[in-house]
């Protein structure tokens, strides 16, 4: 099974700051399978990248994803105050597992 | 639109067994797999299992695979997931998502089903 190691646990930054969230995987993970999800309290994850790199329906420009092989990163251009959330990277090759997730706050 | 609307919370002693419902509506209930994953209080998403509901061909992580059954009734485009024996520690919320088998990733989520294990 692939572990998914995400880094930093916590992010504290300020609105309009640039958030960069890693993740690492301990063996090489397909980039058309690397996934991130915003979690917020007491909410349901919401799928914000596919593919490593693709957005989903109606996730705005400032969320963008990248990387290969065992190392991916969510990058956020310029916090906005609904963007304070913990975030998840989520990998599949024979199974899906997730990272541990990054926390988000101001 | 898709939505997932899942069974609301629960409270159960130890050693009791739970039934909770998922059910989906804005697309074509057996085209799509349908995940359970967990989230114990303050941890991350863990699988649980998935259902064919096409078929109801299941298969379940291995850490679970003793203590939970998922099911379908395609007629109301409902899934279930059954959870047995409950542990004193098995408290969490369990979400159902939908699997993309294109990009490998959840695309929708219920709105998730918190288990309360208490005597």
């Amino acid at each position: 099974e692939i572990v998914l190691t995400q880094s930093p646990g916590t992010l504290s930054l300020s609105p309009g700051e640039r958030a960069t969230l890693s993740c690492r995987a301990s063996q090489s993970v397909s980039s058309s399978y690397l996934t991130w999800y915003q979690q917020k309290p007491g909410q349901a994850p919401r799928l914000l990248i596919y593919g490593t790199s693709s957005r989903a329906t109606g996730i705005p420009d400032r969320f963008s994803g990248s990387g290969s092989g065992t190392d991916f990163t969510l990058t956020i251009s310029g916090l906005e105050p609904e963007d304070f959330a913990v975030y998840y990277c989520q990998q599949y090759d024979t199974s899906p597992t997730f990272g541990g997730g990054t926390k988000v706050e101001t | 639109q898709v939505q997932l609307v899942q069974s609301g919370a629960e409270v159960k002693k130890p050693g009791a067994s739970v039934k909770v419902s998922c059910k989906a509506s804005g697309y074509t209930f057996t085209g799509y797999y349908l995940y359970w994953v967990r989230q114990a209080p303050g941890q991350g998403l863990e699988w649980v299992g998935w259902i064919n509901p096409n078929s109801g061909v299941t298969k379940y992580a291995q850490k679970f695979q003793d203590w939970v059954t998922m099911t379908r009734d395609t007629s109301i485009t409902t899934a279930y997931m059954e959870l047995r024996q409950l542990r004193s520690d098995a408290t969490a919320v369990f979400f159902c998502a939908r699997w993309d088998t294109n990009t490998g990733s959840f695309d929708y989520w219920g709105q998730g089903t918190l288990v309360t294990v208490s005597s």
